[in-house]
């Protein structure tokens, strides 16, 4: 079965801390895909990142960066010099490669229950 | 380069009525899933479609839902005879074609995500 934990329901930080959102997921699949996503109060979902289960390669993107551990199933996201905007919920999510499901293309997303970034100003 | 229309945005109904919830995927992408978003939580899967065929409607309640996306025109989401507990944000993502992915080959694409619609079931 598969689940994704975020176990942090809301942070609040000052700006220009750096904060680090954590996510803990599960699966029997040995190959899987992991996301982030960001909800800002307009209330889209904004695509940050895609990391598949064969790269544990760390990954920045200006400010943003996120650690993928495979021995601890964990892909947990930091912001580094917090700003306003980036006040959002934020998402992990989980989709899994079943070989049969490929060829057609399914690969829903299994979300995390979201963590609520305050930055204060 | 259009993303992923969700229309309308917010949409308001009485308890019995019926609503229907469109989505145009972005250009080029076949995929379409839809997801619930109920208050403070986070988003569920509930049906993937290709056009004019439904993949995988694990997600789906068995009775008043029900998803289309034909050859021509949006993906429609239907709800009927709405009660309160249908009042959440539903997105719809798009993905392309399989065999638009890279070398990579093996599953997954990313999920774009539409503005979402707001129901409101009074």
């Amino acid at each position: 079965a598969q689940k994704v934990t975020q176990a942090q329901t809301e942070i609040s930080v000052v700006e220009k801390e750096d904060v680090t959102l954590d996510c803990v997921y599960e699966t029997r699949d040995t190959t899987y895909y992991l996301f982030w996503y960001k909800q800002p109060p307009s209330g889209e979902l904004v695509f940050l990142i895609r990391r598949n289960s064969f790269d544990e390669q760390n990954e920045i993107s200006g400010r943003y960066s996120w650690n993928f551990q495979k021995s601890t199933s964990s892909f947990n996201f930091t912001i580094t010099a917090s700003q306003v905007v980036d006040s959002a919920v934020y998402f992990c999510a989980l989709s899994e490669a079943d070989l049969l499901l490929v060829r057609t293309g399914a690969n829903n997303l299994f979300f995390g229950t979201g963590t609520r970034l305050t930055v204060i100003p | 380069n259009a993303g992923v229309m969700q229309n309308p945005r917010h949409l308001v109904r009485r308890r019995g009525q019926e609503a229907r919830l469109r989505c145009s995927p972005m250009k080029g992408h076949s995929h379409v899933y839809w997801y619930r978003q109920l208050p403070e939580e986070g988003l569920k899967f509930m049906v993937y479609l290709q056009k004019e065929n439904i993949i995988d409607e694990s997600g789906m309640p068995k009775e008043r839902f029900s998803a289309e996306f034909p050859k021509e025109g949006p993906s429609i989401l239907r709800i009927q005879q709405v009660v309160r507990g249908d009042s959440a944000a539903y997105f719809c993502a798009s993905s392309p074609p399989a065999r638009d992915r890279g070398l990579s080959g093996l599953g997954t694409d990313t999920q774009y995500f539409g503005p979402g619609t707001r129901l409101t079931v009074l």
